[in-house]
């Protein structure tokens, strides 16, 4: 089975640290994706990376970096937190092999709160 | 561009009634098509999927028929439980799996 995890299920942080999220995968995946969910909004793409050192923002990079240093892990990055960056954050994976469905496979998920 | 557009919530449903949460899509080409669903608390988890026209994916006694003619994947399940109780994502991925597009989430409540 597919493991994705992340490295904390709940973190409280104040306003203006720096902040770092970490998601590992195990199956060798060349694609990786940060989410971040809230309510009324679904699911908005913040960054995704195709291959180690490689990255490409998504809908809403604003305040947030990333990076790819391993295969297997994909970091996010608030530079300087803020309390409207408190939210569910959301890993995921996915293969490049063709022929795939492509299905992406998510983490438990990192709720944050700013304070 | 791609899309997904699917009902709004939430939805509440008797324990053993008939589900149906509505998804249509907009893409180019032959996208595969999934239904996630989240559990409180919790990530997203692959409920089904379907990779060509015709294809019906099914997982736990929830269904789902990609429809090109009706551009449709309709999750469909014929008796519900209180533990299906969740929010329900409708997504697509484009053909070089690049891109994934989701619905904005069905929240589903099953009462007893």
């Amino acid at each position: 089975d597919v493991k994705v995890t992340q490295s904390s299920r709940y973190l409280v942080k104040r306003t203006g640290e720096k902040v770092f999220l970490e998601c590992v995968q195990d199956m060798d995946h060349e694609n990786m994706f940060w989410y971040r969910q809230d309510p009324g909004l679904g699911l908005r793409l913040i960054y995704f990376s195709y291959d180690v050192k490689m990255k490409e923002k998504g809908d809403i990079p604003e305040g947030y970096s990333v990076s790819r240093e391993k295969k297997e892990r994909f970091s996010l990055i608030l530079e300087s937190a803020s309390t409207n960056q408190t939210s569910m954050y959301l890993c995921a994976s996915s293969t490049q092999t063709g022929g795939s469905s492509y299905e992406q496979y998510f983490g438990p998920g990192t709720r944050l709160t700013v304070t | 561009g791609d899309s997904v557009t699917q009902m709004e919530g939430p939805v509440t449903l008797s324990e053993e009634a008939f589900l149906t949460i509505n998804c249509t899509y907009t893409a180019t080409g032959y996208p595969s098509l999934f239904w996630y669903v989240q559990y409180p608390g919790e990530g997203l988890q692959l409920l089904l999927k379907a990779t060509k026209a015709d294809d019906k994916g099914s997982n736990k006694g929830f269904e789902a028929t990609y429809r090109k003619e009706t551009t449709s994947f309709h999750l469909e399940k014929g008796s519900v439980q209180v533990s299906d109780s969740a929010v329900y994502f409708c997504a697509l991925s484009d053909l070089t799996g690049n891109q994934f597009y989701f619905g904005t989430g069905t929240s589903l409540t099953v009462i007893p």
